[in-house]
């Protein structure tokens, strides 16, 4: 069975540019979680889908941003790329919006220059 | 919001070594989960532990929920244990993630 997949690897934007980064979460999970983890900061939550709808989100400005697609796969969008947005974004999938195990994907490392 | 706390921030250990890893929450969680992640920044999944105690391998972990605590027990370390290990708390699918315990095994 495919683990979580995310893509790109790595990317590397400059500042006020659009990032956009994906997801493709396990076969049969609904729920997509977005992380980041920032140097120093540790792991911060995101943003949370479940079944195409934004459920939660974290204490992060709106222009981070996504959305959840039919397939269950998942972008995230940051708009106007700051330097401190630089970071390891990670992502993760459930079965179902209860209290489930989440199963992280490799992550992006963006790069903001 | 809830707030956890890793303890200690950093371990270093002789190969074989034992170690215990700790997390305190301030409130009532209905999920507790345990990560490692490593040198490459993958995250994996160790533990669903939001009570009881569970083991795998090497690894083990008992989570007090009543006492707002958990314990990662890691026997005969190994130096590909070394990294960081999270803990992240909370209820359904609001998590909120510890600052993390740096592990260093050294051969």
């Amino acid at each position: 069975e495919a683990g979580v997949t995310q893509s790109p690897t790595h990317l590397i934007k400059t500042r006020g540019q659009q990032a956009t980064l994906r997801c493709s979460p396990i076969s049969g999970h609904t729920s997509v979680y977005w992380y980041q983890q920032a140097l120093g900061l540790g792991l911060q939550f995101l943003l949370w889908y479940d079944e195409g709808e934004e459920r939660n989100r974290g204490n992060f400005p709106p222009r981070f941003s996504g959305r959840q697609f039919p397939n269950y796969s998942s972008e995230l969008n940051v708009n106007a790329l700051e330097l401190e947005d630089s970071a390891l974004y990670l992502c993760a999938s459930s079965q179902g919006q209860l209290a489930n195990t989440q199963y992280f994907g490799p992550g992006t490392r963006l790069t903001v220059l | 919001g809830i707030q956890v706390e890793q303890s200690p921030p950093d371990l270093i250990l002789q190969e074989g070594a034992n170690s215990t890893l700790r997390c305190n929450f301030s409130d009532s969680v209905n999920n507790l989960q345990w990560f490692h992640q490593n040198p490459w920044g993958q995250l994996i999944n160790l533990f669903y532990i939001p009570s009881g105690t569970k083991q795998n391998g090497r690894l083990s972990a008992t989570t007090v929920a009543t006492e707002r605590y958990s314990l990662l027990y890691i026997s005969s370390s190994q130096t590909t244990d070394s990294g960081v290990y999270f803990c992240a708390v909370g209820n359904n699918n609001d998590m909120r993630f510890g600052a993390g315990t740096r592990l260093t095994v050294k051969p």
